[in-house]
């Protein structure tokens, strides 16, 4: 089965521009994450789909970030206005057992670079 | 106010020994717990987990320890590989939310 895919693999903007992430889940998971790594710190939970619905954004961190999943398949994280701070890997992942102990399996990450 | 907390940001073991990753954390409620391997360029890998009514999981060369009453987990690997070299995140799972460790980077000499 294909993996999670996420595009683009890179992306450097400038300050005060727009950036759209788009992630394509494994094919039949209802559930969706997005992840972010800043500065190589810890890997920080953002939101939380389940199929269409947010089930939990509480990661999200102020109302620049705008995550949708239309239709409960793809998900986009669109960042407007861009930070310096917003630079880091932005991480998606899905699941279909909610099984705690079952882990999610997470695409390879979108490095933004906000200049 | 780290939730969790790896304390190591590397670690270097020789080929065949055993590695030993270390994990702490703070939330005594806190009931499952996985550890993610991570390859550069690569998204994290699940690699093995364990819940708080267990001790002990064991999955091939990769065993997890749970320590309830100091709040730590490890992760043991044995024998180290090459190719174990990566960044190895521990986390906990709450609300169907993962929060992780800042990762230790194992390197693996031959």
């Amino acid at each position: 089965e294909a993996g999670v895919t996420q595009f683009p693999s890179h992306s450097v903007i400038e300050k005060g521009q727009t950036v759209t992430l788009r992630c394509d889940p494994i094919s039949g998971h209802d559930n969706l994450y997005w992840y972010r790594r800043v500065m190589g710190k810890e890997i920080k939970f953002l939101l939380h789909f389940v199929k269409e619905s947010k089930q939990d954004e509480s990661g999200m961190p102020n109302n620049r970030f705008l995550a949708e999943r239309t239709g409960g398949t793809y998900s986009t994280l669109k960042v407007q206005p861009a930070e310096l701070e917003d630079s880091g890997v932005y991480f998606c992942a899905s699941s279909q057992n909610r099984n705690p102990l079952y882990g999610y399996t997470f695409g390879s990450g979108t490095r933004l670079t906000v200049v | 106010d780290q939730q969790v907390k790896q304390n190591s940001p590397s670690l270097s073991v020789q080929e065949g020994r055993i590695s030993i990753l270390n994990c702490d954390y703070t939330n005594s409620m806190f009931d499952y717990f996985l550890w993610y391997k991570k390859y550069p360029a690569e998204g994290p890998t699940f690699l093995i987990s364990i819940s708080s009514i267990k001790d002990k999981n064991e999955d091939g060369r990769f065993t997890v320890f749970l320590n309830k009453s100091a709040k730590h987990l490890s992760l043991h690997i044995v024998p180290s590989q090459p190719g174990d070299s990566a960044v190895y995140f521990c986390a906990v799972n709450a609300g169907n939310m993962l929060t992780f460790g800042g990762g230790t980077r194992l390197m693996v000499k031959p």
